[in-house]
C-alpha cells in the first residue's frame, strides 16, 4: 500500500533553535497535510497545502509543498517549549485514491529550556 | 464551535465484551473517518462515510469490528467481542465537503481490553 516516509523520527533540541522535518513518498498528492498532536489528544491540523509548489506559513511555522508532488517538508523557526509533541505529515488525493489521508509515522519534537 | 466529540475517552474492558465507540462530528460536515492509533502502527483508517454512506471499510481489521452512521450527527464503532490486542486510541475526524481534503479529529477514546 501507500506509504509516507517521514524523517526524523525523533529530535532534541535546544529551545531557540530551529526545526525541520520532511516527507517523501513514491506516490503524488493533491494535498498534503501537517498536524500536531499532543499528549492526549487528537492531531491538530497545523498547515494545508494544495498546490505543487506551493509555500504557506503559520506563525513559526513554514511547509512546502514539493514540485514533484511527492514530498513536503515543515519548519519550525526559534522553537519554544511547546512546540513539543509528535507532527504527522498526511498525504491526499493520489491516483485511486479518493478522500483518503495517508499519514507519516511521525516525528517525536523535545524542546529542552 | 464545538469540534468533534467522541464518547467515552477512557474505556478499560474484558476479552470477550462488546465495546462501542461514538462520535459526534463538526456540524456541517459530510465526511466522517475512524482511524486507530498504536505505537507500532502509527494511525490506520479504518472505515470512512460519505454523506452517511460508508465509501471505505478496507481498513476494519476483521469482522469483529463495525460502524455505522445513523444520521449526519452520530457514528459508532463497535467491537464485538474485542480481544486485547484491539488496545489502542481510537479516533473519530470530521470533514466538509467536497473531498474530505481537511480533516478534524477528535480527542479520541483510549480503550484498553484485559
Amino acid at each position: 500500500g501507500q506509504q509516507l516516509n517521514q524523517s526524523p523520527q525523533s529530535m532534541f533540541i535546544q529551545e531557540g533553535e530551529d526545526v525541520s522535518m520532511n516527507c517523501t513518498s513514491s506516490s503524488i498528492f493533491n494535498t498534503w497535510l501537517w498536524y500536531k498532536q499532543e499528549p492526549g489528544e487528537g492531531p491538530v491540523l497545523l498547515i494545508a497545502l494544495y498546490k505543487a509548489g506551493e509555500l504557506t506559513s503559520n506563525g513559526r511555522l513554514t511547509a512546502q509543498f514539493g514540485i514533484t508532488r511527492k514530498d513536503s517538508f515543515l519548519n519550525i523557526s526559534a522553537s519554544i517549549p511547546s512546540d513539543v509533541g509528535i507532527y504527522f505529515c498526511a498525504g491526499q488525493g493520489s491516483p485511486g485514491n479518493t478522500g483518503k489521508l495517508i499519514f507519516g509515522q511521525g516525528t517525536t519534537l523535545q524542546v529542552k529550556p | 464551535d464545538a469540534g468533534v466529540i467522541q464518547s467515552p475517552r477512557h474505556e478499560v474492558t474484558e476479552m470477550g465484551q462488546e465495546v462501542t465507540l461514538r462520535c459526534k462530528p463538526i456540524s456541517g460536515h459530510d465526511y466522517l473517518f475512524w482511524y486507530r492509533q498504536t505505537m507500532m502502527r502509527g494511525l490506520e483508517l479504518l472505515i470512512y462515510f460519505n454523506n452517511n454512506v460508508p465509501i471505505d471499510d478496507s481498513g476494519m481489521p476483521e469482522d469483529r469490528f463495525s460502524a455505522k452512521m445513523p444520521n449526519a450527527s452520530f457514528s459508532t464503532l463497535k467491537i464485538q467481542p474485542s480481544e486485547p490486542r484491539d488496545s489502542a486510541v481510537y479516533f473519530c475526524a470530521s470533514s466538509p465537503t467536497p473531498v474530505g481534503e481537511t480533516q478534524y479529529f477528535g480527542p479520541g477514546t483510549r480503550l484498553l481490553v484485559l
